[in-house]
């Protein structure tokens, strides 16, 4: 079974600074997707970030991109020029492409981590 | 419109009741979830469902049934509630192989 782990429950940064969440996963699969969430105080989880398995390339939206490492199986999220409107829990989570069934493709989420931006 | 659309929002309750959860996703997708956050905020999938079919089954109580009427909407009915029900549950929708979208989420409180 594939397990994702977030190492750093919480975080702080000082506005417009950047700031590395950090996330580690484990599978044995070659192809897999990767993404980040945030989670407001309001609850809602909002899709930051994805990132396919077989794509070398890192994914960047905006202010927000990762650090894909696939062989030491790392996937941080860095978010540049913060602001206050980024407070929130990230989770980060998991996702097999090679469900066997439509339906069979759950997202494996960590822990979370908490960030807070300072003004 | 919202894409992925549940309701209630809010739902407090006594244990013992039996209470339901709808959801409805305008999105076309195939694929449907039903996931919990505890109070620790942790998140893990209960059900989905395919065209109506359902595919996992994550060692939920039988207290819990999921229903499917069609492949827009996904429904939780939850029997004799308890108070470790208490949580927030979300609804979410998928086509094959494409990004999870989740609903706004249902604050459960047993009390």
């Amino acid at each position: 079974a594939q397990t994702v782990t977030q190492s750093q429950p919480e975080m702080s940064v000082q506005e417009a600074e950047t700031v590395t969440l950090s996330c580690t996963y484990d599978t044995s699969e070659s192809d897999y997707y990767l993404f980040w969430y945030k989670q407001p105080p309001s609850r809602q989880m909002i899709l930051v970030i994805r990132q396919e398995a077989y794509k070398q390339q890192n994914a960047t939206e905006n202010r927000f991109s990762v650090n894909f490492q696939k062989a030491a199986k790392s996937f941080s999220l860095k978010i540049s020029d913060s602001q206050l409107g980024d407070a929130a829990m990230y989770f980060c989570a998991y996702r097999s492409a090679k469900g066997s069934n439509f339906g069979n493709e759950k997202l494996t989420f960590g822990t979370g981590t908490r960030l807070t931006i300072i003004p | 419109d919202t894409a992925v659309s549940q309701t209630p929002k809010y739902l407090v309750t006594q244990m013992g009741n039996d209470k339901s959860i709808k959801c409805e996703q305008n999105l076309g997708h195939d694929t449907m979830y039903w996931y919990k956050q505890d109070s620790k905020k942790f998140l893990k999938i209960m059900f989905s469902y395919n065209n109506k079919e359902l595919i996992i089954n994550e060692t939920v109580p039988n207290r819990f049934s999921p229903k499917s009427p069609d492949k827009a909407h996904l429904n939780l009915h939850i029997n004799s509630l308890e108070l470790g029900d208490s949580a927030v549950y979300f609804c979410a929708s998928s086509s094959y192989r494409n990004t999870i979208y989740f609903g706004e989420g249902s604050w459960l409180t047993v009390v």
